[in-house]
């Protein structure tokens, strides 16, 4: 099992640009999450979905940022326009629903200059 | 105020030494706690995870406790090795899933 897939691993963008972050669950994981980390605030949840569906996205800092997941094997996180606050490292975890193993991709860093 | 915190923020400890890292929560109701290591650059990897009933779980060197009555916890580093040096985040799921992160334990193993 290749785990969870995030890409690209890095990503160095200009404010204003669109930036739009990508991810692979684990086959037969029903449930995906996006997280942020910062140094200042950590691992922040920004919304998670269920069999494709999001369920809480009150963690999404504003309207610049939207997630999809238009099929149970691929999601995305976009921002649009990027500013330099968004900078950060941003994580895609994926869970089977009642199951405790979280597993979580090895990130995105994103800096937005 | 974090429903997870952590203790001490970092610590450094010699190669071969023991360290116990703190995890005290208010996090209700209670469902899962885990102990998470996060090498720099990398994803958060799972350690132990343990439920209401279980007072330890041990994964090699790596031994976690849990005192659901007090809300405490604690991650037990044995013989630590260069490669312990990461950071240590523990994370309270409640009865509805939601997680609670701590902000982590910065380890730093010195030869």
């Amino acid at each position: 099992d290749a785990g969870v897939i995030q890409s690209p691993r890095h990503e160095v963008t200009e404010m204003g640009q669109e930036v739009t972050l990508r991810c692979k669950p684990i086959s037969g994981h029903n449930s995906l999450f996006w997280y942020r980390q910062t140094m200042m605030r950590g691992l922040e949840l920004l919304i998670y979905f269920n069999n494709n569906v999001p369920i809480d996205d009150s963690g999404m800092p504003e309207d610049r940022f939207s997630a999809k997941m238009p099929n149970a094997s691929f999601s995305t996180l976009k921002i649009q326009p990027s500013e330099p606050r968004d900078s950060a490292v941003y994580f895609c975890a994926s869970n089977n629903q009642g199951g405790y193993g979280y597993t979580f991709g090895s990130g995105t860093r994103l800096t937005v200059v | 105020k974090n429903q997870v915190e952590q203790s001490p923020q970092s610590l450094i400890i010699l190669e071969g030494k023991n360290c116990t890292l703190q995890c005290n929560y208010t996090v209700s109701p209670f469902s899962n706690l885990r102990w998470y290591k996060q090498d720099t650059g990398r994803g958060p990897v799972s350690l132990t995870i343990m439920t209401f009933s279980e007072n330890t779980k041990s994964n090699g060197r790596y031994t976690a406790t849990l005192d659901a009555d007090t809300k405490q916890s604690s991650l037990h580093i044995t013989a630590s090795q260069l490669s312990d040096s990461a950071s240590y985040i523990c994370v309270v799921s409640s009865s509805w899933g939601k997680l609670q992160f701590g902000a982590g334990t910065q380890v730093v193993v010195t030869p």
